[in-house]
């Protein structure tokens, strides 16, 4: 079945700075690749992304890219603040109807000011 | 627009007691699926359904059931509870391949 690394699983850095997260997929039949930020007691809330007939895709401060290939996606965070602070995950699916969002363990972002 | 609901949000069970989680989608999702997120892992799927018939099952015991209802709103039930079903349970509702999450139900297992 389907594996989904992601790293780190820490990230600090300065407000203003930029991060960068990666997560790697095992599975050539998936293509829907959602990021997730989830803040301390809630739930996930879906930030951004992307499909497999696509390279890039961005929000305001936020990008991700997939490399098909290489079965590899990453999340990418511009000018932080410290509200961007959460744990952020990566998932990967086949996107169709009853399977499964497969989930990264997550990285926790710290931005300080 | 309201997003998915989850009652009730905190629960505390002993072992052996069977407990039922309910979650209500977003308005015009027909599709709904379970997950349990346990400390400091990704939440991992547990069922999803769409119009009233499960569509997947991830790698649960039996012990671990759902329904979904004419109105799409759904309940998951756990029976025999172990130390180990400690966890927060997250609902999600979906039209397409976007899965929104509700905020979860912590449940305590003692």
């Amino acid at each position: 079945g389907e594996n989904v690394e992601q790293h780190p699983s820490t990230l600090s850095v300065q407000e203003g700075d930029s991060a960068v997260i990666k997560c790697t997929y095992s599975d050539s039949a998936s293509n829907y690749f959602p990021w997730y930020k989830q803040e301390l007691g809630k739930g996930p809330q879906l930030i951004i992304d992307i499909r497999s007939n696509v390279g890039e895709k961005k929000d305001q401060r936020i990008a991700v890219t997939l490399n098909k290939t290489a079965k590899h996606f990453s999340l990418h965070i511009t000018e932080t603040q410290p509200e961007d602070s959460a744990v952020y995950f990566c998932a990967a699916s086949r996107g169709q109807a009853g399977t499964a969002l497969i989930f990264g363990k997550g990285t926790t972002l710290s931005v300080s000011s | 627009d309201a997003g998915v609901t989850q009652s009730p949000t905190h629960l505390i069970k002993t072992r052996g007691q069977q407990v039922t989680l309910r979650c209500s989608p977003i308005s015009g999702h027909k599709s709904v699926s379970w997950y349990q997120q346990v400390l400091g892992q990704g939440p991992q799927f547990i069922f999803q359904y769409y119009e009233k018939e499960e569509r997947g099952r991830g790698n649960f015991p039996d012990r671990f059931s759902a329904r979904q209802f004419p109105n799409y709103s759904s309940e998951l039930n756990v029976n025999a509870l172990l130390l180990g079903d400690s966890a927060l349970y997250l609902c999600a509702s979906s039209r397409s391949d976007e899965q929104f999450f509700g905020p979860g139900t912590r449940l305590t297992v003692l």
